[in-house]
């Protein structure tokens, strides 16, 4: 069974302050997903990685994707009230038809 | 385009009563899933359909059936629902070659009494 654990579980930052989300396996993903989930709504999916030491960025939101394949980070810089939700990541594994979602990191912006 | 739709949206049960889930995308998407988000424990599969006329197991599938009636919708069935069954349903769909890339409906939140 894969598993991803995502850390930290909660985070309670000050507006524009900057931010790391790491989400980490001992199993190699063929790429790996990045969703954002506000309450009472689905998840909605911001990025995909899928190349060892890929960066990609979206706007303020820097992704990483670990050179080994097992790892992946978010860093939020300069954080705003609207990047309150839940992060979750989501790994693809070699040959498999379905995701393996992290625990989730509960993250809060204070005005 | 709806995306994906996902009805009830609330819905409150006593155990032994059964129920169904319904989802349909409107996307022309292959694969679709059900997941059940619980505190603490992320998004788990419960059921999957890689494509139309197939279903296979998740994580968590003890207590559920499902049904991919057609390419376009996704039920999931509580035979006889039990309290540990009290959670939030997602369904998902996603298109083959695009890594997966999953669209997820609003949710039906299940309470089991």
């Amino acid at each position: 069974t894969q598993l991803l654990e995502q850390s930290p579980q909660f985070l309670s930052i000050q507006e524009g302050e900057n931010l790391t989300v790491y989400c980490n396996s001992s199993s190699v993903f063929s790429s790996l997903q990045w969703y954002r989930q506000e309450p009472g709504e689905g998840p909605v999916l911001l990025v995909t990685v899928v190349t060892g030491g890929e960066v990609k960025k979206l706007k303020r939101l820097t992704f990483q994707f670990g050179d080994a394949r097992k790892d992946s980070s978010l860093h939020i810089t300069a954080a705003q009230p609207g990047d309150t939700g839940l992060y979750l990541c989501a790994g693809w594994g070699f040959g498999n038809e379905k995701l393996t979602f992290g625990t989730g990191t509960r993250l809060t912006i204070i005005p | 385009n709806a995306g994906v739709t996902q009805t009830p949206k609330f819905q409150v049960l006593k155990t032994g009563q059964s129920m169904t889930l319904q989802c349909a995308q409107d996307m022309n998407h292959n694969s679709m899933y059900w997941y059940r988000q619980d505190p603490g424990m992320g998004l788990r599969l419960i059921y999957y359909s890689a494509s139309e006329g197939t279903t296979d197991k998740g994580e968590v599938p003890n207590g559920y059936n499902v049904s991919r009636l057609n390419k376009r919708e996704f039920s999931l069935r509580l035979e006889s629902a039990a309290p540990s069954q009290t959670s939030v349903y997602f369904c998902a769909s996603s298109l083959l070659g695009s890594y997966n890339e999953q669209f997820f409906g609003p949710g039906t939140r299940l309470t089991v009494l």
